[in-house]
């Protein structure tokens, strides 16, 4: 398995509190994202890095930042917890493979913050 | 549209039984190709790259059909383990660019 470690792994919160999900990889990989899947929508990008201090957007990214300070560690921060931020986060790395004549990334996947905001 | 499409099952199947899943994918400049499994309350866990020369590991083999814009994945002698599932996603070879489908759920019963 890949190492990569996400903590908390279980969060309760109250809506308005800041919360701070830490993804930590002992691979290496210059990509990481951070995702969350609810049920009915599977899984949606909220941001991800493509180096140290290099983030951008994803499709879902409104209350949320996050930060890269070391090539093993990505936070997400929600600045002020909603409902409709409950859900499972789960972080992901990837790094480009060359398999045959293209290039490729194959992702791989944290065990999950499941994050409940009351 | 979607960018990946899948039927979300779920598919009921005896041990033993083989089964497909299909998914289709919109983008013809889609370039990778890869099958997860993810099991209840788990994350999700590569289970192939799909070729397109197609692929073959163990019970499990993976197709791909540019033409027509879909994968698909085949489990021979189906296992009671084999219960999870099972997402296929689309990269168009930039690190920023997966799409996931909704997954298709196998059920494997004694």
């Amino acid at each position: 398995d890949a190492g990569i470690t996400q903590s908390p792994r279980h969060k309760v919160t109250e809506t308005g509190t800041p919360v701070t999900l830490r993804c930590h990889q002992t691979e290496n990989h210059r990509y990481m994202y951070w995702y969350r899947q609810d049920p009915g929508h599977g899984l949606r990008l909220i941001h991800y890095s493509y180096g140290v201090k290099d983030t951008d957007k994803g499709e879902v990214s409104d209350g949320y930042s996050v930060s890269r300070s070391k090539t093993e560690d990505f936070l997400l921060t929600l600045e002020s917890a909603t409902s409709s931020q409950t859900s499972v986060y789960f972080c992901a790395i990837s790094e480009s493979t060359q398999p045959g004549t293209s290039i490729t990334y194959e992702q791989y996947f944290g065990p999950g913050t499941r994050l409940t905001v009351t | 549209r979607k960018e990946v499409e899948q039927d979300p099952g779920p598919f009921n199947v005896p041990e033993g039984a083989t089964v497909a899943f299909n998914c289709t994918y919109s983008n013809s400049a889609s370039q990778s190709f890869f099958w997860y499994r993810q099991d209840c309350r788990k994350e999700p866990k590569l289970l192939m790259s799909v070729y397109s020369s197609g692929n073959e590991d163990g019970r499990f083999t993976a197709q791909l059909n540019r033409a027509s814009q879909y994968i698909s994945l085949l489990i021979r002698d189906s296992k009671l383990s084999d219960s999870a599932t099972y997402l296929c996603v689309v990269n168009s070879n930039n690190f920023n660019k997966f799409y996931f489908g909704s997954g298709t759920k196998l059920n494997v019963k004694p």
